[in-house]
């Protein structure tokens, strides 16, 4: 079964704005992953936040993890129409089965 | 370098038939594994593999075959297709030290079940 669960499925936003999306997940992990997905394309890898990380940034991105409350969000300032894609949350509980929740759907419009 | 190749891109298969997808990689990466992508839903495991030699199932592993005689290739065999395999199919590899890497997926092969 899947471990995480991405929120909201959807979200639009205006070019410039900022866009957040949340993941939950419900067993202890040792990292946690966040993946984006152009349409028709393969996954490519944005950020990893080990477990006993709180906050991590990567250019545009900026990703917290919550073990407490099981939860990590991932913040992207300043859209772009290009960051219109499938955002997706993967957890890695140290298994080799990294799980992944189904998605939440960025359109960032012009 | 061109990281994770999945062939063929596209497929289309009879229910019955059998056939072998390929994934290769170049990055000497340890860990390799398959994934089924479904319409609203996130990817789910098939099989996984930590090392040539070495295979396991993952969640959905069902009317599939893997094995890993290389470190570069990890081919996904259907052994009779059927119409709930039709999917995209993804390969993802990895370093064995997920501490610090993400993984690498390849470009996706549709397959359509017919």
């Amino acid at each position: 079964s899947q471990q995480g669960e991405e929120d909201p499925q959807a979200l639009s936003i205006q070019e410039g704005e900022n866009a957040t999306m949340n993941c939950s997940y419900k067993t202890s992990i040792n990292n946690l992953q966040w993946y984006r997905q152009n349409s028709g394309r393969g996954l490519v890898h944005l950020i990893l936040i080990r477990s006993n990380e709180r906050e991590k940034h990567s250019g545009r991105l900026r990703v917290t993890l919550d073990t407490s409350k099981k939860s990590s969000s991932l913040l992207i300032t300043a859209s772009r129409a290009a960051d219109t894609a499938s955002y997706f949350c993967a957890t890695d509980a140290g298994d080799y089965k990294l799980s992944f929740g189904a998605g939440t759907t960025v359109t960032v419009r012009a | 370098n061109a990281g994770v190749t999945q062939t063929p891109k596209f497929q289309v298969l009879k229910t019955g038939q059998s056939m072998t997808l390929q994934c290769a990689q170049d990055m000497n990466h340890e860990y390799m594994s398959w994934y089924r992508q479904d319409p609203g839903m996130g990817l789910r495991l098939i099989h996984y593999s930590v090392g040539a030699g070495i295979t396991d199932q993952g969640e959905v592993p069902n009317g599939y075959n893997v094995s890993r005689s290389t470190t570069e290739d990890f081919p996904l065999r259907l052994l009779s297709a059927a119409p709930s395999q039709t999917s995209v199919y993804f390969c993802a590899s990895s370093y064995s030290n997920r501490e610090f890497y993400g993984y690498t997926f390849g470009s996706g092969t549709r397959l359509t079940v017919v």
